[in-house]
């Protein structure tokens, strides 16, 4: 079981950025993937969770109406847009899946049990 | 939103020294509790989940108690493969929140 996700990427103020997170080794459809982030020396920062059986998302408050979960079901891959970045989005971005195996109709949450290597995501002008 | 608050924020112990580490949430939270360990430049691993399961594959030299707002973690015996940043995890409520972290360091 294994999530592979995109490189590095630097943007400027008020740009976007779109983070890729790649699963293998287990039914795509099955669990939730969760994206968090890490600025340096802080603990992580759950942004939201992703169900890719259904292609719904829930977001952190605190990051509602910047963010975007997606899917590509063919690829086995998905995706976390973050819009209107500031300096202060300068962090690691994880995606992780859920041990909890999908119930459909709600969102149901256990452990992150397998984690992709992170994207270091470089806000600066 | 929960929070929830380690101690200590870091430690310095010897080979094969017991480390116990506290997280206290700020409302009752049951057992959904999970502990992840972070190695330097790497991503978090789970180490226990629901308060007091071992992970598959996780050494038993670490355990959790807990439940409600006061958790443990408990290195049996410090290893070298130790050294690193430890989690507690909340995961009654969204959103879902880490604690601060606890650093792990060898003398």
């Amino acid at each position: 079981v294994q999530l592979e996700q995109s490189g590095a990427e630097v943007r400027k103020p008020g740009a976007s950025v779109k983070v890729s997170c790649k699963a293998s080794g287990y039914t795509f459809t099955s669990h939730y993937i969760h994206w968090a982030r890490q600025a340096p020396g802080q603990g992580p920062e759950w942004m939201g969770i992703f169900d890719p059986s259904a292609g719904t998302a829930a977001y952190s408050q605190r990051f509602q109406g910047r963010v975007t979960m997606t899917s590509d079901t063919s690829t086995g891959t998905v995706y976390m847009e973050l819009r209107s970045l500031r300096s202060d989005d300068s962090a690691v971005y994880y995606c992780a899946r859920d041990r909890q195996v999908i119930v459909s109709g709600d969102f149901y949450y256990n452990f992150m049990d397998v984690w992709g290597e992170g994207t270091t995501v470089t806000v600066s002008s | 939103d929960i929070r929830l608050t380690q101690s200590p924020a870091s430690l310095s112990a010897s080979v094969g020294d017991r480390v116990t580490i506290t997280c206290r949430a700020t409302k009752d939270i049951n057992k959904y509790l999970n502990w992840y360990r972070q190695k330097p430049g790497k991503a978090p691993e789970v180490l226990i989940y629901d308060a007091s399961n071992l992970e598959t594959g996780v050494p038993s030299r670490f355990s959790g108690t807990g439940s409600g707002t006061d958790f443990t973690l408990t290195i049996s015996s410090l290893q070298p493969e130790d050294v690193a940043t430890y989690y507690c995890q909340q995961f009654d409520n969204v959103p879902l929140t880490f604690g601060g972290g606890t650093k792990v360091e060898m003398k």
